[in-house]
């Protein structure tokens, strides 16, 4: 199976903060990587696929980079509304396995 | 608009059994691989499994193979997960979503999420 190592496990910034979390896999997973952001009692949002492909309707200050087996999400210019849960998950084999989580909160 | 609304979450005694539902429209339902993923209270995501769009490949995490079945009717746009024997550690929100597997292979659409608890 693949182990999906996410890092922080917290984040705290202030507005217009640029934040970026880690994923490491333990195999190379080519580029299939995605992130997600999921907020108190919702449903996970989709926001990168391919690791660095930005979802429709995701705003542009959200990005991705890497490829093979680290890969990193970053956020810009940190905005309130993007406190919450962020997941990475791998796509490249099965049992699909995701990262523990990051929280993002705003200092 | 997409879609997916879950059906049959509650209350369960352990060693008891379960079937969850999903309602699924707005996409072509039988071109798309779905999946269920299950988040225990307080916890991260864990994927449970995934069938393939025709149901002839399915797909399950170690933790519920044997005990849990994942189906699927294309006629009616649903999708079902029956869960047998479960056990305290079953106890999560169950989502449905669509297995996007055209250059993405992840979730793009996502139910609400039903809830299961495992109690006596």
């Amino acid at each position: 199976d693949i182990q999906m190592t996410q890092t922080p496990s917290s984040v705290s910034a202030s507005v217009g903060d640029r934040v970026t979390i880690t994923c490491r896999a333990s195999q190379d997973l080519n580029s299939w990587l995605a992130w997600f952001q999921q907020k108190p009692g919702k449903a996970p949002k989709l926001l990168i696929y391919a690791a660095s492909s930005l979802q429709s309707g995701v705003p542009s200050r959200f990005s991705g980079s890497g490829s093979g087996t680290d890969f990193t999400l970053t956020i810009s210019s940190l905005q309130p509304e993007d406190c919450g849960n962020y997941y990475c998950q791998q796509g490249k084999s099965f049992p699909l396995t995701f990262g523990g989580g990051t929280k993002v909160e705003i200092k | 608009d997409v879609q997916l609304v879950e059906s049959g979450g509650g209350l369960v005694q352990p060693g008891g059994s379960l079937t969850l539902s999903c309602a699924a429209s707005g996409f072509t339902f039988s071109g798309s691989w779905m999946g269920w993923v299950r988040q225990a209270p307080g916890k991260g995501l864990e994927w449970v499994a995934n069938i393939k769009e025709d149901g002839s490949e399915k797909y399950f995490v170690k933790s519920v193979k044997g005990r849990f079945t994942i189906s699927r009717d294309n006629a009616k746009n649903s999708l079902s997960l029956q869960m047998n024997s479960l056990r305290a550690e079953d106890t999560a929100v169950y989502y449905c979503a669509r297995y996007f597997v055209s250059g993405t292979y992840t979730f793009d659409y996502w139910g609400r999420g039903t809830l299961v608890t495992v109690s006596s």
